[in-house]
């Protein structure tokens, strides 16, 4: 495709609900990064993908938050049993070759997660 | 403390100023540094990337610097533009996984 895309663009969950965010990086990207933007900060790392490898998770928040990227395309971000602190812009970003952060990504429009 | 730091947090300007604002990162384990550009309702978009000490990058009318043993990076407009006003992310690497960023600098060009 054109660039990355994710769905939905806005989520609103209830407290306890589960969610899946999708992300299609550019085809071909071998590498995957997820980011959480809270209000008022930066993007925060979550996880990075090569490929179908998750290399890092280091930055997942906890065990309700579960990334995977079975085929090494599509990725799916899910969070379990979400709280209100999970409310967020989740960032996905793909690059072009396997040392990740050494080129430039390209980022999605981002999904807003509004928890209640 | 892995800590990304970027001044100003906002800066208004009239259209034809030049401006910079400046990124902050630690000065050990330094792999890259990038610097990305987010218009409202956008994705962010990249800028530049820079991996050397001295690296200075340009397009159009938008420059960068990069200083990896004091660990700093600015970041130049000149003559900016309404189409300018973003905000203006930095992100440092220290390995190939993660990217920490900044809270960014919020620009208003006005007309």
């Amino acid at each position: 495709g054109a660039g990355v895309s994710q769905s939905p663009r806005y989520k609103v969950a209830k407290r306890g609900q589960d969610v899946a965010l999708r992300c299609d990086p550019i085809s071909g990207h071998v590498s995957l990064f997820w980011y959480q933007q809270a209000l008022g900060q930066g993007p925060e790392f979550l996880t990075y993908f090569q490929n179908e490898a998750q290399l890092d998770k280091s930055g997942l928040p906890s065990d309700r938050f579960f990334a995977e990227r079975p085929e090494g395309s599509v990725s799916t971000l899910k969070i379990q049993r979400t709280q209100q602190e999970d409310s967020a812009v989740y960032l996905c970003a793909s690059s072009g070759g396997g040392a990740g952060t050494s080129r430039r990504l390209f980022f999605g429009p981002g999904t807003r997660l509004t928890v209640l | 403390i892995l800590n990304v730091e970027q001044s100003p947090q906002s800066l208004h300007v009239q259209e034809g100023d030049s401006t910079n604002f400046t990124c902050s990162f630690p000065s050990s384990n330094f792999y890259a540094l990038h610097w990305y550009r987010w218009e409202t309702a956008k994705s962010p978009e990249a800028l530049f990337v820079m991996t050397l000490n001295g690296d200075e990058k340009k397009k159009g009318r938008i420059s960068a610097t990069l200083n990896t043993k004091e660990g700093y990076s600015y970041l130049y407009i000149k003559g900016s533009q309404p189409e300018d006003s973003a905000t203006y992310l930095c992100a440092w690497a220290y390995n190939t996984d993660k990217l920490i960023f900044g809270t960014g600098t919020r620009l208003q060009v006005f007309p």
